[in-house]
């Protein structure tokens, strides 16, 4: 079992669409968590950063972390064509300075 | 401000070579983290430096070395390739001596390494 599972895609949605990703996780020390988005031929840039459990927003995007279920979502809301990219959850024990674990991505699509 | 920077952008190797990456952190970071990103993967980690020593390690073979300079720019070493090392090699570079929420790790555009 990998440490980080994510929602397997491509996940395709119309243009204003919420839309929900989500991560599971295995190990309970993990304790920081992030959300990134990568363009194609691009590297990650950090969207979401998030410690311990409970809610952040950040203008159309709200991180959720529950660490008591080990699941953390990220939704987009009034979803937009330059949302087109690939999510990565990402999550560290230690600190987001230090060795962060991703998920696999999953690989979003807005229809304008 | 120049963010982080990679050298070179594409490259082709066959089976055995021996291979070196390059990184330029983001001005004001004085740490760098090396990921290795397969075709539909997320990034995996190999290594980070800080004060030019290694500071943590991934689960990768001894055939994955580095190296951080004084400038803390920072360079990677893959001996022997194998198919399997064709990949994205992600930079990553932060400054560890800030305050802890200033630990964002900016990302480069990744050098692609292809193994044939």
């Amino acid at each position: 079992q990998k440490e980080v599972e994510q929602d397997p895609g491509p996940l395709s949605v119309p243009e204003g669409a919420i839309v929900s990703l989500n991560c599971t996780y295995s190990n309970s020390a993990f304790q920081y968590f992030m959300w990134y988005r990568q363009y194609s031929r691009k590297g990650p840039e950090l969207l979401m950063y998030t410690y311990s459990s409970g809610n952040k927003e950040d203008g159309r995007f709200t991180a959720q972390v529950d660490k008591s279920s080990k699941y953390i979502s990220l939704f987009i809301r009034d979803s937009q064509p330059s949302d087109s990219a690939t999510y990565l959850c990402a999550m560290s024990a230690a600190g987001a300075n230090s060795k962060l674990t991703f998920g696999k991505g999953i690989t979003l699509s807005v229809r304008p | 401000d120049a963010g982080v920077t990679q050298s070179p952008t594409h490259l082709i190797k066959t089976r055995g070579q021996q291979v070196t990456l390059r990184c330029s952190p983001k001005s004001g970071h004085d740490t760098v983290s090396w990921y290795q990103q397969a075709l539909g993967q997320g990034p995996q980690f190999i290594f980070q430096y800080y004060e030019e020593e290694e500071r943590q390690r991934g689960n990768f073979p001894d055939r994955f070395s580095g190296h951080q300079f004084p400038n803390y720019s920072s360079e990677l070493n893959v001996n022997a390739l194998l198919l399997g090392d064709s990949a994205l090699y992600l930079c990553a570079s932060l400054f560890m001596r800030g305050a802890a929420n200033t630990h964002t790790q900016y990302f480069g555009p990744g050098t692609r390494l292809t193994v044939l």
